[in-house]
This record gives C-alpha cells, structure tokens and sequence, in this order.
C-alpha cells in the first residue's frame, strides 16, 4: 500500500516564476492537506481540499492555490515567487478529520 | 493566533533511558493532538494520537499524556533507541482540518 507520495522531490526555480508541486494520498484517503516547512521551523497550514473544494485555508497570499481532482490527487500552485517561498512543502492526506500521514515533501529553492 | 510551544529544544538522552518530550499548546478548544517524528529530508511520520476526552494512550514504547487543566502534552519513549534521534513535533487542531504545530524538540540518543 503507497503512501502519499510527492514530485518532484527538488525544484529550483527563480523569483518572479510560478511553480505546480504534486501529491497523491494515501489508497483510501479523501482529504488533501498542504504545510509549508522552513528551515528549523514546525509546518504551517496552507489549505486543506475535501470533494474538490477548498475546505479550510490557512495565512497565506492568494500567490498560492490549489486544486483537487476526482481520484484526490492534488496539486499546490505558487506564483510570483519570492525568496522567503523556499522551503520544504509537504503534502498530507487523512479520512476526513482523522490523522494526518505526511509524504516526504518537495524542497523548494527559489534564487 | 494559535501557538503551540516546546520547553525543551534539544533533548539528549543515553541509549536505553526513557525519554519525555513535552509540550504546551495555547487553545483550550483543541480537541485532537498527534506527536510525528520526523528525520532529517524526510516527511514527518505519525506516531501517536490523542483525543481530548481521554489523558493518556499507549502504544508500542510511546505514551502520550494529556493534561488539560494546564494545557500540556507529554510524549514518553521508553528504552530510548539511536533509531528515536530525530525531531519530534506535537500539534493540534480544534477545526479537525487545520493542525498547529511547534517548533520542535531535537532528540539525541546517545549510544
């Protein structure tokens, strides 16, 4: 049984361009979680994505967006980056609002 | 905003000892902790899970207690293993969606 796996594993990209991050959850799984991870810091809620929608979303600019489709797979957009968008973006999937298992992240430079 | 905090930073322990990790979360309304552990370039991995109607649960060498008169969480490893150094986060939600985590606690098993 896969876990949530995430592509690509590295990205660098310079300020200004715009980035697509992907996730599969976990088989079973129906809730698609994204956190930001800096460097030494705990991760921090971006959005959460249940049948598609944007369920819930956390402090951060309309720079980041998201989307979920029909098998829960789902990606995280940022646009216009800037330096302080480099950092590890995790994905993580759950059965609603049961726990959270995590995939190995994208870690994201922006130069 | 929410906060949920570690006491300790760093914690190093001899190989074979117990280990606790603790952990003040500021939301009297959460309602749902989980402790992960996570490694060094990988995603954080779940451990161990607690509800607000319960103070403690135990799993294999992990045991989780939750004090809620004064808003703690405490993580117990029994028989500490190299295997356990890595980073430990609590976090917390009272939306079942969006989980707040701490900064960390850096475990160092000393063999």
């Amino acid at each position: 049984d896969a876990g949530v796996t995430q592509s690509p594993t590295h990205l660098i990209k310079t300020r200004g361009q715009q980035v697509t991050l992907r996730c599969s959850p976990k088989s079973g799984h129906d809730t698609v979680s994204w956190y930001q991870q800096a460097l030494g810091q705990g991760p921090q809620f971006i959005f959460q994505y249940y049948e598609e929608e944007e369920r819930q979303r956390g402090n951060f600019p309309d720079r980041f967006s998201g989307h979920q489709f029909p098998n829960y797979s789902s990606e995280l957009n940022v646009n216009a980056l800037l330096l302080g968008d480099s950092a590890l973006y995790l994905c993580a999937s759950s059965r609603r609002a049961e726990k959270l298992f995590f995939g190995s992240g994208t870690q994201l430079s922006v130069l | 905003g929410e906060s949920v905090g570690l006491h300790l930073p760093t914690l190093s322990v001899q190989e074979g000892d117990n280990s606790i990790i603790n952990c003040a979360y500021s939301n009297s309304a959460s309602d749902y902790f989980i402790w992960y552990k996570q490694e060094s370039g990988k995603g954080p991995q779940f451990i161990i899970d607690i509800r607000s109607n319960m103070d403690k649960r135990q799993g294999q060498r992990v045991t989780v207690l939750l004090n809620k008169t004064v808003k703690h969480l405490s993580l117990q490893i029994a028989a500490t293993q190299p295997g356990d150094s890595a980073v430990y986060f609590c976090a917390e939600t009272y939306t079942g969606n969006q989980f707040y985590f701490g900064t960390g606690t850096s475990l160092t098993v000393i063999p």
